[in-house]
């Protein structure tokens, strides 16, 4: 079983739509959760970042984490064009417990205008 | 704000030729890390480093070669290229002293080994 699992997609949605992004994940010991977006022939770059359970709001991106069922989603609202990219997730447990960052395969997703 | 920078940006290697991915960070980062990204599989690890003069394997380190003499150089060397080793490469680096901090990547090195 995979440490992470994501739905690759692709996921094709109308501007102005609600996106909803999610992963899975095997092992709670992970509390750091983050959301990378990554365009096209660039590098991930950081969207979203928390820390244990719980909702975290910036802008139109909302993550929320859910430990028990061991399940983490990224809310896109009003999508736009420019929001098309793939989206990938990634966790790690505690710095005492390890240095490895596990990520989810991404979620490719694009907003038509 | 230059963040993490890779070089070269592309480069086709023959089976069997050597190279060095450069990558270096100017935030002060102690963490550095190597992936490689495939299709459909997401970022494996390749290898790690905590700080200067220590580097540790990731999940697939075989084929790969690390240093680290300084906080802002982490070069990926690869040795006998093969087929195999046709990815794109990215470089990251979090500064880590408390909890955990997210990484900042660089924009990748896509190597096709020939």
């Amino acid at each position: 079983q995979k440490e992470v699992e994501q739905d690759p997609g692709p996921l094709s949605v109308p501007e102005g739509a609600i996106v909803s992004l999610n992963c899975t994940y095997s092992n709670s010991a992970f509390q750091y959760f983050m959301w990378y977006r990554q365009y096209s022939r660039k590098g991930p770059e950081l969207l979203m970042y928390t820390y244990s359970s719980g909702n975290k709001e910036d802008g139109r991106f909302t993550a929320q984490v859910d430990k028990s069922s061991k399940y983490i989603s990224l809310f896109i609202r009003d999508s736009q064009p420019s929001d098309s990219a793939t989206y990938l997730c990634a966790m790690s447990p505690p710095r005492d417990t390890g240095n490895q960052f596990y990520f989810g395969t991404g979620t490719s997703l694009t907003v038509i205008p | 704000n230059a963040g993490v920078t890779q070089t070269p940006k592309f480069r086709i290697l023959k089976i069997g030729q050597s190279m060095t991915l450069q990558c270096a960070q100017d935030m002060n980062h102690n963490y550095m890390y190597w992936y490689r990204q495939d299709p459909g599989m997401g970022l494996k690890l390749i290898y790690y480093s905590v700080g200067a003069g220590i580097t540790d394997k990731g999940e697939v380190p075989n084929g790969y070669n690390v240093s680290r003499s300084t906080t802002e150089d982490f070069p990926l060397r690869l040795e006998l290229a093969a087929p195999s080793q046709t990815s794109v490469y990215f470089c990251a680096s979090s500064y880590t002293l408390r909890g955990r901090q997210p990484q900042h990547f660089g924009d990748g090195t896509r190597l096709s080994i020939l």
